[in-house]
């Protein structure tokens, strides 16, 4: 089944402490794209890829790392958590970036 | 990226009632894209609109893009409670995306 596949699905952590959020895609898509989701701020773009080796910053990528080592795959890091970074993060991807992407299940992020 | 604004933000309907949400964008769109989001759920692609004064159906949806391309409406027609959900449009600026606020849609049985 074609899908984009983000683990964990719910994670708690405590401030500072390093977490990465994985994504993965098996549609061989060369786009790939993380956005977190707030009430009233909608869906804002933290990074995106359009292939391997190849990213940039999206409207709010402050406090997050991403790495495009293969196509498939595209992990979020955050390398000191903060609270502000608590949200629902959504991992897609797009074969070409120009029409419709498949999003991920989402990721709900908690920092104490 | 260029801003879209939407509107409504939230929409209550009875189950039956027809529903429009609007995307609006002060500079000329390449292409908008529609999504939608149940509860609980993640944004799921619905279609792409390109050209100027475009109109794409999908049984009770239709979708238009303005002729300038600086707006874009979902309708739905005789909604039903399976429609419950928020609708995102979406506008693409080489690899940036940016999402309007989404209006959320209530239907009362």
């Amino acid at each position: 089944e074609a899908q984009v596949t983000q683990n964990p699905r719910y994670l708690i952590t405590v401030t500072g402490k390093k977490l990465t959020v994985t994504c993965s895609q098996n549609m061989n898509h060369e786009y790939m794209s993380w956005y977190r989701q707030d009430p009233g701020l909608g869906l804002r773009q933290i990074y995106y890829s359009m292939n391997v080796e190849v990213t940039d910053k999206g409207d709010v990528p402050e406090g997050y790392k991403v790495s495009r080592k293969e196509k498939r795959n595209f992990p979020l890091i955050l390398e000191s958590p903060s609270p502000n970074q608590t949200s629902l993060y959504f991992c897609a991807s797009s074969f070409t970036g120009l029409n419709g992407y498949t999003f991920g299940s989402g990721t709900r992020l908690t920092v104490v | 990226g260029q801003q879209v604004m939407q509107i409504p933000q939230y929409q209550h309907v009875q189950e039956g009632e027809d529903f429009t949400t609007y995307c609006n964008s002060s500079t000329t769109l390449s292409n908008i894209q529609w999504y939608k989001q149940r509860p609980g759920g993640h944004p799921v692609f619905l279609i792409q609109l390109v050209k100027s004064g475009e109109v794409k159906k999908q049984k009770r949806l239709t979708f238009q893009f303005g002729e300038a391309k600086k707006n874009s409406s979902l309708h739905i027609t005789a909604t039903q409670t399976t429609d419950v959900g928020t609708y995102f449009c979406q506008e693409t600026s080489g690899s940036r995306l940016t999402f309007g606020e989404g209006t959320q849609l209530t239907v009362n049985p």
